[in-house]
């Protein structure tokens, strides 16, 4: 697929157990905070976000945490599903909308 | 079902020759994004607009790349000519431009340059 690169950081997780995604972001004064994930062949898709006045938010099966010291985001997912197997990319807003976003994380889910 | 568009989806062509990609934006959306996606540098912001406007181009080749917005619901990315280190899939997100929401990205252009 078009998003995978030989060279991402790869999760391998038994189906059912939970994922741990983690990015480090670099501008402190970034407030908002995405995760996307992409499937092969496809385009990012939206997951989760986070504002900086927050060091938690959960959604239907992952939650993202936020920790503005050490400029960390993290994505859990519980459950892991085949589904899941996909690139994450944490990003960061650097103002107008304008997203920078992280080298991406490979998922591959073992049934 | 409100997505965003984008064609072709797939193009292969020659050094030298024009590529011209188009995005088609959610209905509604006034902010239009281009990307780059590669292997080594990963989604790479190229330019945007906001209202069909140009608001930043910084981080495309200005000497080959130019995007436009015709209309609010056309926008295109043209390389002229190109080059084989520009393959690479190019998406296309548009954007309510209602700060914090999400941008949505278009199923991408997979670009090949011989």
């Amino acid at each position: 697929g078009e998003s995978v690169g030989l060279h991402l950081p790869t999760l391998s997780v038994q189906e059912g157990d939970n994922s741990i995604i983690n990015c480090a972001y670099s501008n402190s004064a970034s407030d908002y905070f995405i995760w996307y994930k992409q499937e092969s062949g496809k385009g990012p898709q939206f997951i989760i976000d986070i504002r900086s006045n927050m060091d938690k938010r959960q959604g239907q099966r992952v939650t993202v945490l936020l920790n503005k010291t050490v400029k960390h985001l993290s994505l859990q997912i519980a459950a892991t599903q085949p589904g899941d197997s996909a690139v994450y990319f944490c990003a960061e807003n650097g103002g107008n909308n304008r997203l920078a976003f992280g080298k991406g994380n490979q998922v591959v889910v073992i049934p | 079902d409100a997505r965003v568009t984008q064609t072709p989806r797939h193009k292969v062509t020659e050094m030298g020759q024009e590529v011209t990609m188009r995005c088609q934006p959610i209905l509604g959306h006034n902010t239009v994004f281009w990307y780059r996606q590669t292997m080594m540098q990963g989604l790479e912001l190229l330019a945007y607009f906001r209202n069909r406007a140009p608001l930043d181009d910084s981080g495309m080749p200005k000497d080959r790349f130019s995007a436009e917005m015709p209309d609010a619901t056309l926008a295109t990315l043209k390389i002229q000519p190109s080059e084989p280190r520009d393959s690479a899939v190019y998406f296309c997100a548009s954007h309510d431009g209602l700060a914090g929401n999400e941008q949505f990205f278009g199923p991408g252009t997979r670009l090949t340059v011989l």
